[in-house]
């Protein structure tokens, strides 16, 4: 069964600073993706990023990117020049990829991160 | 537009009681989900749903069932409530891409269930 594990329940970071957020996963699958979800006050859940297991290269949207280490199946967001509007609870995500069933997402604890002016 | 859609947003009823939470999509996705959030902000599947065919059905009480009228929507019906499924439910759906993977998940606003 899959596994994602998020160590930090909680973090803080200075506007404008950067933070970095931590992901491991367990899985015997090659073929997946990873996600980034996340979920302000308002608790719509949004999606940030999204990594497929077979590129090498590091998935970025704009001021969020990430570490992808397959070998390790460690996958960390990267938040640069934080913005208040960051402020939110961030859970990581696993999704097996291949045809027919369980395309659901493995969640994450989350971790809550707050922005502060 | 709503891409994915939930009524209600909120819902506070007795122990008990029965209810049902509504979903539409109009993304024109094949798959539908049901996920739980529980009060410590944990998400866990519950249901699938592929083209109105139960796919996934996680360990879940047989007071929750499902039902796809047809692949826009997926409802969620609960029997006799209990304290312990107050949580916070959302729906989902994705597209199934060519070659059947999938991709990334939209989830509805998510609707408050609150038992007393």
């Amino acid at each position: 069964a899959q596994t994602v594990t998020q160590s930090q329940p909680e973090m803080s970071v200075q506007e404008a600073e950067t933070v970095t957020l931590s992901c491991t996963y367990d899985t015997s699958e090659s073929n997946y993706y990873l996600f980034w979800y996340k979920q302000p006050p308002s608790r719509q859940m949004i999606l940030v990023i999204r990594q497929e297991a077979y590129k090498q290269q590091n998935a970025t949207e704009n001021r969020f990117s990430v570490n992808f280490q397959k070998a390790a199946k460690s996958f960390s967001l990267k938040i640069s020049d934080s913005q208040l509007g960051d402020t939110a609870m961030y859970f990581c995500a696993f999704r097996r990829n291949y045809g027919g069933s369980q395309g659901n997402l493995i969640f994450g604890k989350g971790t809550k991160l707050s922005v502060k002016p | 537009d709503t891409a994915v859609s939930q009524t209600p947003k909120y819902l506070v009823t007795q122990m008990g009681n029965d209810k049902s939470i509504k979903c539409e999509q109009n993304l024109g996705h094949d798959t539908m989900y049901w996920y739980k959030q529980d009060s410590k902000k944990f998400l866990k599947i519950m249901f699938s749903y592929n083209n109105k065919e139960l796919i996934i059905n996680e360990t879940v009480p047989n007071r929750f069932s499902p039902k796809s009228p047809d692949k826009a929507h997926l409802n969620l019906h609960i029997n006799s409530l209990e304290l312990g499924d107050s949580a916070v439910y959302f729906c989902a759906s994705s597209p199934i891409l060519a070659g059947g993977s999938y991709n990334e998940q939209f989830f509805g606003p998510g609707t408050r269930l609150t038992v007393l």
